[in-house]
């Protein structure tokens, strides 16, 4: 049973850089016919995808987030990490990570990670 | 960007009672990149329907989606105690993934 797990800091000032990672267990990153996402959650809001990740190593941003985020994947630790620059307090969230599973009868975000609570604050 | 809407945002019904959950979206999607979540309080999104219409693994067949186009319908045929939560609708298009603002199913 494949399980995700984000870890990172909880805490982050305004103007830093937030970085988070998920660890993927009990399957690999490299297997074909899947993506790897970042999904974020404001308390008491909606679901906004972030971005993408393929295991070969290419990317796909939200176009409104794309100047400050950057995805990349470790496949040695099976595992894909985020970085968010210039933060302010509108990142303040619950952050997920997901795969994305592509069928011959459809597509979706089939595995989540627990999510991690990300506050910025000074 | 395709902007997916939901309704009604607050649906208060019954155990036993036939809910629908409506999403429609600003221009057309593919039925193949239409999905479902189910999302409790504290919790990460459960996928429920992808496809549209195929019910993921491990849930209940009171668990059904339909539409195509720009509209899709969430029903679940007779409410038990643990379906009430927030629902959202997703889809995948060329600027990537969006989520409707979700509907919130509360006990009447």
């Amino acid at each position: 049973q494949l399980q995700l797990q984000e870890s990172g800091s909880g805490l982050v000032k305004p103007s830093q850089t937030l970085s988070l990672t998920c660890a993927v267990s009990g399957g690999s990153i490299s297997s074909g016919g899947y993506s790897w996402s970042w999904i974020r959650q404001p308390p008491g809001k909606g679901l906004e995808w972030i971005g993408y990740i393929y295991h070969s190593g290419s990317t796909y941003y939200n176009p409104s987030l794309k100047s400050r985020v950057t995805i990349s994947v470790d496949r040695s630790k099976n595992q894909f990490s985020l970085k968010l620059s210039s933060v302010t307090a509108a990142d303040t969230a619950v952050y997920y990570c997901a795969r994305y599973m592509t069928t011959v009868v459809g597509d979706a975000f089939d595995i989540w990670g627990q999510g991690t609570m990300v506050t910025v604050s000074s | 960007e395709i902007v997916l809407t939901q309704s009604p945002g607050t649906l208060s019904l019954s155990p036993g009672e036939r809910a629908t959950l409506s999403c429609r979206a600003s221009q057309s999607v593919s039925s193949s990149y239409l999905a479902w979540y189910q999302q409790k309080p504290g919790q990460a999104p459960r996928l429920l329907i992808y496809g549209a219409s195929s019910r993921a693994t491990g849930i209940p067949d009171r668990f059904s989606g339909s539409g195509s186009g720009t509209d899709f319908t969430l029903t679940i045929s007779r409410l038990e105690p643990e379906d009430f939560a927030v629902y959202y609708c997703q889809q995948y298009g060329s600027s990537g993934y969006t989520f409707g603002q979700g509907t919130k199913l509360e006990i009447k």
